[in-house]
């Protein structure tokens, strides 16, 4: 079955320190993958997500992420963070072409985010 | 603003009453989603429906009843929850074709739920 796992449930950066998130995924067949992000009280905003293509891809609000196959990853990287970045964030995966359900997302855990200033 | 609205954003229910919570999408969407995010729990998807009617139902308990009355609005009744049940719950709606034909899943802000 597919799943995801986010290894690092909190992490504490430096305001203009990077930012890298770790997503690892388990499927077999070609992931869909995305990275969302929740504000405290607030719903989920997609930021970016990868379908096929370059690997690296960009988002909103200056992220970006890198998919590697070899390594069933999916990499949520920030070069500098700001103090609005501090948020819970959420990697997904969705099956690729097995027919599985189009709202079928599998979501990790989720890693918040802290930002000192 | 994500074009996604769910009412009320907070309720508190006694495990006898019998609530509903709304979602309304202005997207011109045709699919939507109810998805539980649990404290401790992934965030599950609950329930899926495409063009009004139901397409998925991960196995969820018969005390949660979706409605979907038309491609715009989505309804989960609530009735004899336990504590347990006490969670995020998240509306969602996207183009039917969902993922695989690269549309996007837009969530709402969620309705927080307190069964005491």
């Amino acid at each position: 079955a597919q799943s995801v796992t986010q290894p690092d449930i909190h992490i504490t950066v430096s305001e203009g320190a990077s930012l890298e998130l770790r997503c690892n995924y388990s499927y077999g067949a070609t992931p869909y993958l995305f990275w969302y992000v929740q504000s405290p009280g607030q719903g989920l905003q997609l930021l970016l997500k990868y379908f096929s293509g370059d690997t690296l891809v960009q988002g909103i609000k200056g992220f970006e992420a890198e998919f590697k196959r070899s390594q069933s990853s999916f990499n949520l990287r920030k070069p500098s963070v700001h103090w609005s970045d501090a948020a819970e964030y959420f990697c997904a995966v969705v099956s690729g072409g097995d027919g599985g359900s189009q709202g079928n997302l599998i979501f990790g855990k989720g890693t918040k985010l802290s930002v000192k200033p | 603003e994500t074009g996604v609205t769910q009412t009320p954003r907070h309720l508190v229910m006694g495990m006898t009453n019998k609530k509903s919570l709304k979602c309304e999408q202005h997207l011109g969407h045709n699919a939507m989603y109810w998805y539980k995010q649990s404290a401790k729990k992934p965030l599950e998807l609950m329930f899926v429906y495409s063009l009004e009617e139901r397409v998925e139902n991960n196995s969820v308990p018969s005390r949660f009843s979706p409605e979907c009355p038309n491609s715009s609005h989505l309804f989960l009744h609530l009735h004899t929850l336990q504590p347990e049940d006490s969670a995020l719950y998240l509306c969602a709606s996207s183009q039917d074709g969902g993922f695989y034909s690269g549309n996007t899943i837009y969530f709402g802000e969620g309705s927080w739920l307190t069964v005491v």
